[in-house]
């Protein structure tokens, strides 16, 4: 069974500060991997994912994550906070099929990130 | 394109009476998901249909939660009859076939209150 943890249910950092969101992930088979983001009040947007190839992914908002197969890990970056980036954050995992076909995400508890003015 | 439509957004009811939840995916997209996301559990898959079957619906909580989706452009989501920890957000996403990792594309929720 996939689990996905994400250290630091909440988060704060200065505006203009880098901001670091943890992922680790358990996964018998190399997962597809996701950060989404969610407003207040809002469904959940996709900022990044990772499916194949290249191990840093750059999503939106200046937002970029790098699997680290050893590591487990997909670690959620981005060089300077801005206010509006104080949201919540979900790493979320799903199964690759060997004959295809989308699967389930499992998420992970999420990250509240406050952003200081 | 009008994204993944749910309604209604916001559904307050009494305890004992019958919910349905409505959805309506991307047109194109051939696999639907259910979510839930309570305070308590975080986000939890339902439920979710590939090309109109049911696949997976190992996440339903109990025997009074049951999901159709009738054809491809519309799924519900029922709970009969409801109970206060039924409160929560819902979810719907959707994706296709085509979509490198199948990455989800999730409706604005419908918050449902059971009093």
């Amino acid at each position: 069974a996939q689990s996905v943890t994400q250290l630091g249910s909440h988060v704060s950092v200065s505006e203009g500060a880098l901001v670091l969101l943890r992922c680790n992930y358990s996964s018998s088979v190399p997962p597809y991997l996701f950060w989404y983001v969610q407003y207040p009040n809002q469904g959940l947007q996709l900022l990044l994912k990772y499916t194949t190839g290249a191990t840093l992914v750059k999503g939106i908002n200046g937002f970029e994550a790098e699997f680290k197969k050893s590591e487990t890990s997909f670690h959620l970056t981005k060089p300077s906070a801005h206010m509006s980036d104080a949201a919540e954050y979900f790493c979320a995992v799903s199964d690759r099929h060997s004959g295809g076909g989308a699967d389930g995400l499992t998420f992970g508890k999420g990250t509240h990130l406050i952003i200081q003015p | 394109d009008a994204g993944v439509i749910q309604s209604p957004r916001h559904e307050v009811t009494e305890m004992g009476q019958e919910v349905t939840l409505r959805c309506k995916p991307i047109s194109g997209h051939n696999s639907l998901f259910w979510y839930r996301q309570t305070m308590m559990r975080g986000l939890e898959l339902l439920i979710y249909f590939n090309n109109n079957v049911p696949i997976d619906d190992s996440g339903m909580p109990e025997d009074r939660f049951s999901a159709k989706m009738p054809n491809a452009s519309f799924s519900t989501l029922k709970i009969q009859p409801s109970e206060p920890r039924d409160s929560a957000v819902y979810f719907c996403a959707s994706t296709a076939r085509g979509l490198a990792g199948y990455e989800q594309y999730f409706g604005p929720g419908t918050r449902l209150t059971v009093t």
